[in-house]
């Protein structure tokens, strides 16, 4: 069964830093595209970023270029998000997915990890 | 692309068939996934390909379109439907539509 848990949310104030986490289990990690997809308290679904099956490419959205980095550690079937010089419009809930071989829409997601910033 | 979607909230009672549309800025080339979100979940995939069912989810769900305008029908809406509908394309970027909310009357 595939498994995505996000840990490493919480509150934090603006202008710092936040990473989170996602262990993956159930399937073969490095195999898969991932990414990061969040949702601001009621609103829609907004992508922010995505890293090939090996690491070599990483896409971001315009509004976290050069604050968020994404990585991950297929030794440890984990996925990353460095989040630095937050603001509070990066408050969201932060999903993990994965997307399927060959495409870019996500078929598995974690149950999400809260961030907010605020001071 | 941009993506619209609507209604932005839909009431129809158990049985009926429901219709929800997303419309693109610009071509899609069939690059258009369906997710349901209920209260307090993560969104699950329903459709992927514009008309591929994904593992798992009842047939009452299908896809269709081309071009800039796509469709989610459910042939027959049961109460455990009752959740947000995201369309989602993949083929210029990647971007959500808005959302439509479907409520049973």
């Amino acid at each position: 069964e595939v498994q995505l848990v996000e840990s490493g949310g919480g509150l934090v104030q603006p202008g710092r830093s936040l990473k989170l986490s996602c262990a993956a289990s159930g399937f073969t990690f490095s195999d898969y595209n991932m990414a990061w997809v969040r949702q601001a308290p009621k609103k829609g679904l907004e992508w922010v970023a995505t890293i090939s099956y090996d690491g070599s490419s990483t896409y971001y959205r315009d509004s976290v270029k050069g604050r968020f980095t994404i990585s991950r550690d297929n030794a440890k079937s984990t996925l990353y998000l460095q989040m630095d010089s937050l603001r509070s419009e990066d408050t969201a809930t932060y999903y993990c997915a994965r997307h399927p071989a060959h495409y870019y829409y996500s078929d598995y997601w974690g149950q999400g990890v809260m961030v907010t910033v605020s001071s | 692309i941009q993506l619209t979607q609507s209604p932005s909230l839909l009431s129809a009672s158990v049985g009926d068939r429901v219709t929800l549309s997303c419309k693109g800025s610009q071509n899609i080339n069939n690059y258009l996934a369906w997710y349901q979100q209920k209260l307090g979940e993560a969104p699950k995939l329903l459709i992927y390909n514009t008309n591929s069912l994904q593992t798992g989810i009842p047939s009452r769900f299908s896809g269709s379109g081309s071009g800039t305008d796509y469709t989610l029908t459910i042939s027959s809406l049961q109460p455990e439907d009752v959740a947000t509908y995201f369309c989602y394309q993949y083929n210029n970027g990647l971007t959500f539509g808005s959302g439509t909310k479907l409520e049973i009357k």
